[in-house]
């Protein structure tokens, strides 16, 4: 079974501050996904990597940026939290694009 | 016309019914469709993938229809369990990419 680990089912922090969110998967995929979820919304995609060092801007990038230094691991960052980045961060991750995509348990990040 | 739609429910339907959703995409180039799961404060989790002939897990059957762009979810005598938001997602490949586009959900409430 894949596994895909986020590092905090919850997390507080102020506005202004830098926050990390980490992910990792066991099962050597290739991609690797940041979405927020908000009711009404739905799930926005923020970042995408398709490899190593790679990224692409999702629909919603502004605020964040990612890092992907090993294959297993994607980090999402907002630089200075702002209020409007409380939300629901889910990590996903799948070998090819045409698969289906396996999510992390969620962080659920309030900014105060 | 949003990429991909869904009736966002709730459908509130009793123990032992049949109940259905539909989801409309809007690019006909789209290659691959799936059907999610996601209870309430949790992460989506696949519920099956759907196929050009239809498909069939149990009480669930998945049928796309290309012609008209739609997918759809069949529910066979729906239990309490089943209670949850069904997301339909939706694959294109775009500019080198797998382009993934998430419903918004249809909420599912059984009811004894």
């Amino acid at each position: 079974d894949v596994k895909v680990t986020q590092s905090s089912r919850y997390l507080v922090k102020r506005t202004g501050e830098k926050v990390f969110l980490e992910c990792v998967q066991d099962m050597d995929h290739e991609n690797m996904f940041w979405y927020r979820q908000d009711p009404g919304l739905g799930l926005r995609l923020i970042y995408f990597s398709y490899d190593v060092k790679m990224k692409e801007k999702g629909d919603i990038p502004e605020g964040y940026s990612v890092s992907r230094e090993k294959k297993e691991r994607f980090s999402l960052i907002l630089e200075s939290a702002s209020t409007n980045q409380t939300s629901m961060y889910l990590c996903a991750s799948t070998a090819t694009g045409s698969q289906p995509q396996h999510f992390g348990d969620g962080t659920r990040l309030s900014i105060l | 016309r949003k990429e991909v739609e869904q009736d966002p429910g709730p459908f509130n339907v009793p123990e032992g019914a049949t109940v259905a959703f539909n989801c409309t995409y809007s690019n006909s180039a789209s290659q691959s469709f799936f059907w999610y799961r996601q209870d309430c404060r949790k992460e989506p989790k696949l519920l099956m993938s759907v196929y050009s002939s239809g498909n069939e897990d149990g009480r669930f059957t998945a049928q796309l229809n290309r012609a008209s762009q739609y997918i759809s979810l069949l529910i066979r005598d729906s239990k309490l369990s089943d209670s949850a938001t069904y997301l339909c997602v939706v694959n294109l490949n775009s500019g080198g990419y797998q382009k993934v586009t998430f419903g918004t959900g249809t909420k599912l409430q059984v009811i004894p």
